[in-house]
């Protein structure tokens, strides 16, 4: 199993919403990523997990929080979003090089 | 700090056209190269990468060689299909382990028929 998979593919959620996104690898990775990807802009890094430990935390609003249940598993957990938060949010894991999940599509009304 | 600069497009070729993206980077000690795409709606698909001086990655008829004399590594195709029309992405990465990433701005390309 060489791939990263990501739920929901798309979401919609109001401001005083509270959702979650969740990522997941089986390739026995130990450093898992979430990024942020506006519309005809690179990746922009939010939080690195190394073991299972936060290890980078961009400064990213506190309104994101990420979770990492196991070694296996990456949540970012949402609330109190705002508009321009809306966004493509990518999930990564890495040996050697990254391997991206393919997305969640958020939108925020 | 890393960095990298890519020519940001867009880049409109002919099917069967050559296709060149330039990219150059700027690192402390020797990073490994990448050159992920990104087609419409979809997470990132690496594509090819080098991990020292004058190595070529190649997949795809895709080709780019790690020019550290020139800090470069462009990505070269001989004839691109409708088919390439994506979002191209040079990365490097400091470590052996893929992490501390650093991405070029993009490069939209699109082949027309």
């Amino acid at each position: 199993d060489t791939e990263v998979t990501q739920t929901p593919k798309h979401l919609v959620m109001g401001m005083t919403n509270k959702k979650s996104l969740k990522c997941e690898q089986h390739m026995g990775h130990r450093a898992m990523y979430w990024y942020k990807q506006k519309a005809k802009k690179p990746p922009e890094l939010m939080f690195v997990y190394s073991y299972e430990k936060l290890s980078i935390n961009e400064s990213v609003p506190s309104r994101f929080s990420p979770e990492c249940p196991n070694s296996s598993l990456l949540n970012l957990h949402l609330h109190a979003l705002q508009p321009e938060d809306s966004a493509l949010y990518l999930c990564a894991s890495s040996a050697g090089r990254q391997f991206f999940g393919p997305g969640t599509r958020l939108t925020v009304l | 700090g890393d960095s990298v600069t890519q020519m940001e497009g867009p880049v409109t070729l002919s099917e069967e056209a050559f296709l060149t993206i330039n990219c150059t980077y700027t690192a402390t000690g020797y990073p490994s190269l990448f050159w992920y795409v990104q087609y419409p709606g979809e997470g990132l698909q690496l594509l090819l990468k080098a991990t020292k001086a004058d190595d070529k990655g190649s997949n795809k008829g895709f080709e780019a060689t790690y020019r550290k004399e020139t800090t470069s590594f462009h990505l070269e195709k001989g004839s691109v299909q409708v088919s390439d029309s994506a979002v191209y992405f040079c990365a490097l990465s400091p470590d052996n382990y893929g992490q501390n990433f650093v991405f070029g701005p993009g490069t939209r390309l699109s082949v027309l028929p």
